[in-house]
């Protein structure tokens, strides 16, 4: 089975960049979207189709995707984007969605 | 108002059954495929299973196929999920999700509309 890998935990400063990568095998040819999931809350698509933005969606958020890796950047952190982020795809070979393990993001 | 309200998860004994609803409103409910994901306990969102708008086609992971099946309800704009020979390892937060996009095909597949989520507990 296809499986999406992403670092467990990243940690910024306010104002800084954030980056969350995530990770499967030619991952580049598939299209990966983004999660954004508070606790008590219902999850939050923050990009879709490996780099557009859902209407209300800060510019600050953005997305790209190329080779085996897919990353998630987050310009001029807030401390309301602190979070669990997951990257998504759909695997082909297995007809199956697939998540990743899912990044903490902490706002320092 | 869009929305998604989820509803009938309880606590029920291993081996049990249970059978989610999902109340969709303020969109065409059937040009849309719809989607169940869970959480359980400290963990990651787990994909569940998936049935398009209006054919029903349908994906289960494998971790519930042939134990769960998902299903849909144009007329009352209602997703199911019924739930039988349910284990400890299915306890979690059950979401039901909408597709971004209206009739596209799997691979395409993003949520833009996700339910507040029901809490199913499997204990004895």
């Amino acid at each position: 089975s296809y499986v999406l890998t992403q670092p467990p935990s990243v940690s910024v400063a306010p104002g800084q960049t954030a980056r969350i990568t995530c990770g499967g095998n030619n991952i580049g040819v598939k299209r990966v979207h983004w999660y954004q999931h508070k606790p008590g809350q219902a999850p939050v698509l923050v990009v879709h189709d490996d780099s557009d933005r859902p209407s209300g969606i800060p510019e600050r958020f953005s997305g790209s995707n190329s080779g085996n890796t897919a990353t998630l950047t987050i310009t001029r952190v807030e401390a309301g984007d602190e979070a669990d982020y997951y990257c998504q795809v759909w695997d082909i070979s297995s007809d199956h969605l697939v998540f990743g393990g899912g990044t903490k993001l902490t706002v320092l | 108002e869009v929305q998604l309200l989820e509803s009938g998860g309880g606590l029920v004994q291993p081996g049990g059954s249970l059978r989610l609803s999902c109340a969709a409103s303020g969109f065409t409910f059937s040009s849309y495929a719809m989607s169940w994901v869970r959480q359980a306990p400290g963990k990651g969102l787990e994909w569940v299973a998936s049935i398009s708008g209006s054919y029903y086609g349908t994906n289960y992971a494998d971790s519930v196929k042939g134990r769960f099946t998902i299903s849909r309800d144009n007329s009352k704009n209602t997703l199911y999920l019924q739930m039988n020979s349910l284990r400890a390892e299915d306890t979690a937060v059950y979401y039901c999700a909408k597709d971004h996009f209206p009739n596209v095909a799997p691979r395409y597949v993003s949520f833009n509309l996700w339910g507040q989520g029901t809490m199913v507990t499997v204990s004895s």
